[in-house]
């Protein structure tokens, strides 16, 4: 069935470290690909996204390529802030359903 | 514009206790889920709506009910509530299954 994993955490980095996060992917035709960010007491919030391949989905100094050929959609970001910790999540729609991975959490530490 | 809202953000119930959970959406939206969060284990869907009056389940549905009678509310009901379902409560919408989901900022829910 369709699914998503992504890397496992928690992640800690020093600010202004290069960011990371690895998603990879197992769907049928041509899902549309999401990053969410889930900030301490919050909701999901959408951070990117990208509905076909080899499209860039960019927001906050946040990038991630959608890669068919090796089914995966990794999290960038070059310099990252105390701001940005989080639990970050890797998701895709296939038919109607949303898939989402277990979430990865970032610290930031200044 | 609200977006999603999502009511009350804490609750402490005790095992064999009903209560409801409130969602609604300003947007809008044919479709709305509710997921329940747990640690280590990402987002489990509950149960979804397609639209007003129709409602199917998701990964997790068992000691949950809900309804649709608008496009703008759904609600989630505890029928009797268990330890294990405490956990974090989002609701959801999207305007079309091909789109990303908006969510609510949560319910908090705790059963002693």
């Amino acid at each position: 069935g369709d699914s998503v994993t992504q890397m496992e955490g928690p992640v800690t980095l020093s600010e202004e470290a290069f960011l990371t996060i690895n998603c990879t992917y197992t769907a049928t035709g041509y899902p549309s690909l999401f990053w969410y960010v889930q900030y301490p007491g919050e909701g999901l919030q959408l951070l990117l996204k990208a509905t076909k391949a080899d499209d860039k989905g960019s927001n906050k100094g946040f990038e991630a390529t959608y890669r068919k050929e090796t089914t995966s959609f990794h999290l960038e970001k070059g310099s990252v802030q105390v701001s940005d910790s989080a639990v970050y999540f890797c998701a895709l729609i296939s038919g109607n359903q949303f898939y989402f991975g277990t979430g990865t959490s970032l610290t930031v530490i200044p | 514009n609200a977006g999603v809202t999502q009511t009350p953000k804490f609750q402490v119930l005790k095992t064999g206790q009903s209560m409801t959970l409130q969602c609604a959406q300003d947007m809008n939206h044919e479709y709305m889920s509710w997921y329940r969060q747990d640690p280590g284990m990402g987002l489990r869907l509950i149960h979804y709506s397609v639209g007003a009056g129709i409602t199917d389940q998701g990964e997790v549905p068992n000691g949950y009910n809900v309804s649709r009678s608008t496009t703008e509310d759904f609600p989630l009901r505890l029928l009797s509530a268990a330890p294990s379902q405490t956990s974090v409560y989002f609701c959801a919408s999207r305007r079309d299954p091909r789109y990303e989901q908006y969510f609510g900022p949560g319910t908090r829910l705790t059963v002693t």
